[in-house]
């Protein structure tokens, strides 16, 4: 049973647009939320791993928020490249780190 | 490379049977983590190690078990195979297991006939 929920679960994005996406878990118990990014044929791939409240993660043009009171984080993607198309996961560390299915993101040139 | 070191790549087997997956974390990691992934479903947690101790379970099957050795490595032993068991089994360690970020092996595929 999936805690960790992300949406949506698809998106397509023209290149040079920006996106985002959302995951939501649960607002007791926080550890760390970590996002993932996982291209086909490959193994995931850390891109941030975020513990307060409030907190911002930027590498290069992509860029997360955390908002622990509530239950969510956000996944934003500047200026999308076709070598962004990847599924992001993310996954909520309380008593264990659970991931959550996934956005998956494929960028049209 | 994530320094994460899975083996073997590939498993072939038939119902019944039992296999072991290895791992060798990344060097000076502590903690290791299995997670299964079947078709249509996301990353399953199966278990997490720190330094030789269970730190963690999730829903793992009785028919399979873990262990973490003293030189760190780690080994997922299923027996008693389904067809269901079929699936992408990674293997991922972090320093200490807490707030730092996993690093992936490239997963055995357990194809069970």
């Amino acid at each position: 049973i999936l805690n960790v929920e992300q949406s949506p679960q698809s998106l397509h994005v023209q290149e040079g647009d920006s996106t985002n996406f959302t995951c939501s878990f649960p607002s007791s118990n926080f550890y760390a939320l970590h996002w993932y990014r996982w291209e086909t044929a490959k193994s995931p791939e850390a891109l941030f791993v975020m513990t307060l409240n409030g907190d911002e993660k930027k590498k290069g043009r992509i860029s997360a928020t955390l908002n622990t009171k509530e239950g969510y984080s956000y996944l934003y993607i500047k200026g999308s490249q076709p070598e962004d198309s990847a599924t992001y996961l993310c996954a909520f560390y309380g008593d264990k780190l659970s991931f959550g299915a996934g956005t998956t993101v494929t960028v049209r040139a | 490379d994530s320094g994460v070191t899975q083996t073997p790549k590939h498993l072939i087997t038939a119902t019944g049977q039992r296999v072991t997956l290895r791992c060798s974390p990344r060097s000076g990691d502590l903690s290791v983590y299995w997670y299964q992934q079947s078709l249509d479903q996301g990353l399953q947690f199966l278990i997490q190690y720190y330094n030789g101790e269970e730190r963690a379970k999730g829903n793992i099957l009785e028919r399979f078990s873990a262990q973490q050795f003293p030189d760190l490595h780690s080994e997922l032993n299923l027996s008693s195979l389904e067809l269901g068991d079929s699936a992408l089994y990674f293997c991922a360690s972090s320093l200490t297991g807490l707030d730092e970020k996993l690093f992936f092996g490239s997963g055995t595929q357990l194809s069970v006939l």
